[in-house]
């Protein structure tokens, strides 16, 4: 069974910082992987889609990288600023029969101005 | 971009009731639509997927008659929880793709906040 996990559970930095997000997955055998933000009380915005034949993705501040081997994957947000805080989730494309995108447990990020 | 659209956005029911909450792809169409649930601070859990013209495939875990799901038409899936319980008071978001790829990123609606009294 794939499980998603991501670490910190929580995160507070100050504004300017770099930073990176952690998500690790169980199982390597992912057909893709996918970076959210959600904001409180809403829904999901996608930020980043890797594919699992790439190494990485970058959209603006954010890049995102999938290493399967080792069943990792990490956000880096550059130059972090107070409008970034939100719930960040990572979401694992399970592929074959299952068509099942499995969610991580979050990162609640907050960037103090 | 694409489009997802969900209704309500939140809605406040006695228990015992039904509801129904629709999810809309507004500028595509979808075959596949997946329902999610999040309880407060965990994070999102399939539900079920809702496969256009077909029944849905829901989870171990989740009652098939107690959330009943109807994909009619390639832009419109519902969602019906019946006789509502509190416990079943939660966020509901639904998502799709935009192409009929495993390949192409899911678009999510903004969620239905659901509570019941």
């Amino acid at each position: 069974k794939q499980e998603v996990t991501q670490i910190p559970a929580a995160l507070s930095v100050p504004e300017g910082e770099n930073l990176v997000l952690n998500c690790s997955f169980t199982d390597s055998a992912i057909y893709n992987l996918q970076w959210f933000r959600q904001d409180p009380g809403k829904g999901l915005t996608s930020l980043l889609l890797i594919q699992s034949s790439q190494r990485e993705q970058t959209s603006g501040r954010l890049n995102a990288s999938l290493d399967k081997s080792s069943g990792r994957s990490t956000l880096y947000i550059a130059a972090s600023q107070p409008g970034d805080s939100a719930t960040y989730l990572c979401a694992a494309f399970l592929g074959g029969a299952t068509n099942k995108l499995i969610f991580g447990t979050g990162t609640l990020l907050a960037v103090q101005p | 971009g694409a489009v997802v659209s969900q209704h309500p956005s939140w809605v406040i029911c006695k228990s015992g009731t039904s509801v129904k909450i629709e999810c809309r792809s507004l500028d595509f169409q979808a075959t596949t639509m997946f329902w999610y649930r999040q309880f407060p601070k965990q994070s999102l859990m399939l539900m079920a997927t809702s496969n256009e013209g077909s029944k849905a495939t829901y989870e171990q875990g989740v009652e098939k008659d107690k959330f009943l799901i109807n994909h009619a038409s390639l832009t419109l899936s519902t969602l019906t929880v019946t006789s509502a319980h509190p416990e079943d008071s939660s966020f509901y978001i639904c998502s799709a793709r935009t192409q009929n790829q495993r390949n192409s990123p899911l678009h999510f609606g903004n969620g239905t906040r659901l509570t019941v009294t």
